[in-house]
């Protein structure tokens, strides 16, 4: 079974400043997703950004960004600019591209965004 | 505001007793799924549905069943209540990108005494 391993349980950052999250997946499939998802104490689940395995360019949304290293099999997710509302938990996410519909979360890692 | 809506937010539960979770999304979404959320963990899939009419089991099924009652409505019933089901739900919805939920509804703070 795939897991997810998010090694920090708690980051923090000041305002402005760029933080990155880590993340490492083990998998022997060679096609699948990733993806990492925010949550705000409102606790409602945000994509954030998304990444296709068979792409070598790392995805980026706006202030978001990921470093995909398929080799090392990790996935961390800069955040650039820290803001105020970007104090969440970060989950990261993993989805194999076949017909499975499973997500395989990570346990989390929670940002505090210092004023 | 359009997107996934979950009632009831907070229920209290004896030991045996059941319930059923609601959830609805206005999205036009074909595919739904129901998380569960424990301390320390990340959300784990206890069933899903890919379209209107199908249901399949996730990772955690046990003690659960599902009903896709419409594209709209897919409900969690607990048949009879365990402690080991207190948890805070999550119910997901998606369009484009089968098995990856888009939009999350605020969740159900489950506790069974």
């Amino acid at each position: 079974a795939q897991t997810v391993t998010q090694s920090q349980p708690e980051m923090s950052v000041q305002e402005a400043e760029t933080v990155t999250l880590s993340c490492t997946y083990d998998t022997s499939e060679s096609d699948y997703y990733l993806f990492w998802y925010k949550q705000p104490p409102s606790r409602q689940m945000i994509l954030v950004i998304r990444q296709e395995a068979y792409k070598q360019q790392n995805a980026t949304e706006n202030r978001f960004s990921v470093n995909f290293q398929k080799a090392a099999k990790s996935f961390s997710l800069k955040i650039s600019d820290s803001q105020l509302g970007d104090a969440a938990m970060y989950f990261c996410a993993y989805r194999s591209s076949g017909g499975a519909n499973n997500l395989f979360f990570g346990t989390g890692t929670r940002l505090t965004v210092i004023p | 505001n359009a997107g996934v809506t979950q009632t009831p937010k907070f229920q209290v539960l004896k030991t045996g007793q059941s319930m059923t979770l609601q959830c609805a999304q206005d999205m036009n979404h074909n595919s739904m799924y129901w998380y569960r959320q424990d301390p320390g963990m990340g959300l784990r899939l206890i069933y899903y549905s890919a379209s209107e009419g199908t249901t399949d089991k996730g990772e955690v099924p046990n003690g659960y069943n599902v009903s896709r009652l419409n594209k709209r409505e897919f409900s969690l019933r607990l048949e009879s209540a365990a402690p080991s089901q207190t948890s805070v739900y999550f119910c997901a919805s998606s369009g484009n990108f089968r098995g990856q939920p888009q939009h999350f509804g605020d969740g159900t703070r489950l506790s069974i005494l």
